[in-house]
């Protein structure tokens, strides 16, 4: 079945440096992606999110970039910070329901 | 707002023990989400709401689990039995429509001895 995955389950960044996370999916039908940010013990937290009409858009430190012809998803942070440490999501939309990603958790290094 | 309220944090109860979860949503988000996290599998979604209405619940997993939501301010998931391999992060997510933001509760860790 058509899914959303994440190429990368860790990455460990060094504070100041940008980050990218990717995100591939298969739903060619897909028109609304979301990244979420997981704390260890804490909800779901929003980030940012995308629709398919659009192939970049930023928020406060955050880009996310959407590449249509390849199903792909990306997520950068910029001037990483330790409180970036977290397990990030994408999620797309499959049919009026949010399917998530597995997680890639990111650690920034002092 | 105080955001997406969810009680208890914690439970821990033994199998064969109904166990409630409870979710206050956002005040004015017409949709309400249930999730439930394990290392496995991941984040699933269990059913969602629309004005009080159950939509989907194709995520639930068997007839022990049920879902209420009397009305817009309250929403239940009970298991009845629990069972061992129910232990996992329950989220509730309330958002203003579909194909928006849905916004998290702090989740209920259930544990299942």
């Amino acid at each position: 079945g058509e899914s959303v995955g994440l190429h990368l389950p860790t990455l460990s960044v060094q504070e100041g440096d940008n980050s990218i996370i990717n995100c591939a999916y298969s739903n060619s039908a897909s028109d609304y992606f979301i990244w979420y940010k997981q704390e260890s013990g804490k909800g779901p937290q929003f980030i940012i999110d995308i629709r398919s009409n659009m192939d970049k858009r930023q928020g406060q430190r955050v880009t996310v970039l959407l590449n249509k012809t390849v199903k792909h998803l990306s997520l950068q942070i910029a001037a990483t910070q330790p409180g970036d440490s977290a397990v990030y999501f994408c999620a797309e939309d499959n049919d009026y329901k949010l399917s998530f990603g597995a997680g890639t958790t990111v650690t920034v290094r002092a | 707002d105080a955001g997406v309220i969810q009680s208890p944090r914690h439970e821990v109860t033994e199998m064969g023990q109904e166990v409630t979860l409870r979710c206050k949503p956002i005040s004015g988000h017409d949709y309400l989400f249930w999730y439930r996290q394990t290392m496995m599998r991941g984040l699933e979604l269990l059913i969602y709401f629309n004005n009080n209405v159950p939509i989907d619940d194709s995520g639930m997993p068997e007839d022990r689990f049920s879902a209420k939501m009397p009305n817009a301010s309250f929403s239940t998931l009970k298991i009845q039995p629990s069972e061992p391999r129910d232990s996992a992060v329950y989220f509730c997510a309330s958002s203003l429509d579909l194909k928006n933001i849905q916004y998290f509760g702090a989740g209920t860790r259930l544990s299942v001895l």
